[in-house]
């Protein structure tokens, strides 16, 4: 029930085109779901995030959609840029003082120029 | 944004020797902070939680004496890899969290051990 499971393992995208990564989870507790972006050799680095009271955000070229109900989420990331080339992790958070982030496995998106 | 440090950014030891990382809140107070270890192109495994003053709460199967963790200020977190073996070569990852709260949670850019 703490698991978040994250897909695909890898993505390949054309310059200019949609990254979409995919989240779910089972533990309707989680009330946090951020993304993180890792590059090699660096920490990951907070993207955007979302909690279960809205069904959208969106910062930029970066969009999350939640679907509560689904219990899922997904990062879109519009535009997709060389520079994106990174390792997605998405994550949630355990109630609203959550002590832990559960992450997922990791997406390993390629942006081809 | 809050920036998180960590030291060294990468040490290369012999087996057997302990190595200390220390993990630095820089532009707040850290009540809390938490140990990742993270193996090649795989997710981060959460280690331990350390709250200032007191304690680290170690995940299952970590073991608390080879790992030991130290949050002695607001600011600063140590974790020691005590007698190291080659399989302890990883790379560690703080976060400190500002507040109560999970969307506080900043990463330092993380430690690369390697043990010969």
């Amino acid at each position: 029930q703490q698991q978040v499971k994250q897909s695909p393992q890898s993505l390949i995208v054309q310059k200019g085109g949609i990254s979409i990564i995919n989240c779910a989870y089972e533990n309707t507790a989680f009330d946090y779901f951020p993304w993180y972006q890792q590059f090699p050799g660096k920490g990951p680095a907070l993207l955007i995030a979302i909690r279960p009271d809205v069904s959208e955000k969106k910062e930029g070229r970066f969009t999350i959609s939640f679907n509560k109900s689904a219990k899922q989420f997904s990062l879109h990331i519009m535009d997709s840029q060389p520079g994106d080339s990174a390792t997605y992790f998405c994550a949630a958070a355990l109630g609203r003082y959550g002590n832990k982030l559960v992450f997922g496995a990791g997406t390993i998106l390629r942006v081809k120029s | 944004g809050a920036v998180v440090s960590q030291h060294p950014s990468w040490v290369i030891c012999k087996s057997g020797t302990s190595v200390k990382i220390e993990c630095r809140s820089l532009d707040f107070q850290a009540t809390t902070m938490f140990w990742y270890r993270q193996f090649p192109k795989q997710s981060l495994m959460l280690m331990a939680t350390s709250n200032e003053g007191s304690k680290a709460t170690y995940e299952q199967g970590v073991e608390k004496d080879k790992f030991l963790i130290n949050h002695a200020s607001l600011t600063l977190s140590t974790l020691t890899v005590t007698s190291a073996h080659p399989e302890d070569s990883s790379f560690y990852i703080c976060s400190a969290r500002a507040g109560e709260v999970a969307d506080t949670q900043y990463f330092g850019p993380g430690t690369r051990l390697t043990v010969l």
